[in-house]
């Protein structure tokens, strides 16, 4: 079964310009979860999504970043203007569904995005 | 309040020997879920153990275990018989039933493997 695809690998822009990552699922997950992850830190999660509605984005910096999930399949998370802080890893998740019990979350490899 | 906290920034350990690595969590939830994931450098993060809190044994999965102690609110994590291929950031996370079910991790424990 193939895992949780991201591109790119990586990625360096300079503060201001805009930047987009894409992710794709494990085949029939519905549930998607963007994470931000600064050097140092634990994962902290963006957005989340079941299908193709927002779940909870109550961490989402909304003036800069932007998600979405039209299909309910792959997901395409944006930043536009990026700020030198926005430099982490972004990585995407998937889990079967959202309820009930406890699933498990399987990351992609992530996003390494350095703002200069 | 930190809801997961891990204490131990680095641990070194010898190949072959077993490690624990401390994770203490805050909730008031009676259900929730307590996770442990694998970070190697290549920046995955891999799910190697979950413990529900009504699971009243400790959860095992291969050279992984779950130490459980509800009423300390830990859940370390135990690997029995290091590999070099196990030096890593190992981070706890915890998944609470009143908080639209996100995962919440800790600042994470970088382990060493000595050969």
């Amino acid at each position: 079964e193939a895992g949780v695809a991201q591109s790119p690998r990586y990625k360096i822009i300079e503060k201001r310009q805009s930047v987009a990552f894409w992710c794709n699922p494990i085949s029939g997950h519905a549930t998607l979860y963007w994470y931000q992850q600064i050097l140092g830190q634990g994962p902290k999660l963006l957005i989340q999504f079941q299908n193709n509605g927002v779940v909870d984005d109550s961490q989402l910096p909304k003036d800069r970043f932007s998600a979405e999930r039209l299909k309910g399949v792959d997901s395409t998370l944006k930043i536009q203007p990026a700020k030198l802080e926005d430099s982490a890893v972004y990585l995407c998740a998937s889990s079967l569904t959202r309820t009930p019990g406890w699933e498990t979350q399987y990351f992609g490899p992530g996003t390494r995005l350095l703002v200069l | 309040a930190q809801k997961i906290t891990q204490t131990q920034p680095g641990m070194f350990v010898q190949e072959k020997e077993a490690v624990t690595l401390d994770c203490t969590y805050d909730t008031s939830d009676q259900s929730y879920g307590l996770f442990w994931y694998k970070q190697p450098s290549s920046g995955e993060m891999i799910f190697l153990i979950y413990q529900g809190s009504y699971d009243e044994q400790n959860a095992t999965e291969g050279r992984y275990s779950l130490n459980f102690q509800k009423a300390r609110k830990s859940a370390n994590l135990v690997i029995s018989a290091s590999q070099l291929g196990d030096s890593a950031m190992y981070f706890c996370a915890m998944r609470e039933q009143g908080s639209a079910r996100q995962l919440t991790f800790g600042s994470g424990t970088q382990l060493t493997v000595l050969p």
